[in-house]
């Protein structure tokens, strides 16, 4: 595709439910990452791919949170009995590769609401 | 800890002025910098990369600056139009990573 996507786009669920949000990166980017907005705020870092591997995901609240990226393209990331503080907006981003130039592309975003 | 702030939180134009919007950092070691604009319910579209070793760049009517010796970096939007209105972030990449740290962004309103 010509940018990144995420799906959903909306995500509705309960407090201690399991949810997964998917990211597509731009095709050949092997950098992804993952990014969390809350109202009002900047985003913040959560964890970085390089091709399969995590290669940082000192951004992980804790360990209800995990992501995997197993072919090296697409990305989940998964929250495990989620809580109403998990609620945010959740950006995937991908660049080329992890040279420091590259610039970060950003998807839509998936809009997490925890009732 | 790196740590990025933007002043002014937010603010209102008429259309057609020329506007500035500051970015400030705290640790200068960084490798780049970007600007972003957000919309309302949408992603983050890139404007402006500046590598560490460059002092501004240019798109359009926009221009981005940046003086890594005093963490300080400025967006500078000529002719402002209505469509410019937005919110702008700027994040800087900091060694050690490829993660990048943002700001809390500013709120432009331009108006008719």
């Amino acid at each position: 595709g010509a940018g990144v996507s995420q799906t959903p786009s909306n995500k509705v669920t309960e407090k201690g439910k399991y949810v997964e949000l998917r990211c597509d990166p731009i095709s050949g980017h092997t950098a992804l990452y993952w990014y969390r907005q809350s109202l009002g705020q900047g985003p913040e870092f959560l964890i970085y791919f390089q091709g399969t591997g995590a290669a940082d995901d000192s951004g992980l609240p804790n360990d209800r949170f995990f992501a995997v990226r197993p072919e090296g393209s697409v990305s989940t990331l998964k929250i495990q009995r989620t809580e109403r503080g998990d609620s945010a907006v959740y950006l995937c981003a991908s660049s080329l590769n992890r040279e420091s130039w590259n610039e970060q592309f950003f998807g839509p975003g998936t809009r997490l609401t925890v009732l | 800890k790196q740590e990025v702030t933007q002043i002014p939180a937010a603010l209102s134009v008429p259309e057609g002025e020329n506007l500035v919007l500051n970015c400030s950092f705290t640790d200068s070691a960084i490798y780049n910098l970007q600007w972003f604009r957000q919309d309302p319910g949408k992603g983050l579209t890139s404007l402006l990369l500046i590598q560490s070793s460059q002092r501004e760049q240019t798109s359009g009517r926009l221009n981005a600056s940046l003086d890594k010796s005093s963490g300080r970096s400025t967006l500078y939007i000529a002719a402002s139009q209505p469509g410019d209105s937005a919110t702008y972030l700027c994040a800087v990449q900091t060694g050690g990573g490829n993660k990048l740290t943002f700001g809390t962004g500013t709120q432009l309103k331009v108006e008719l």
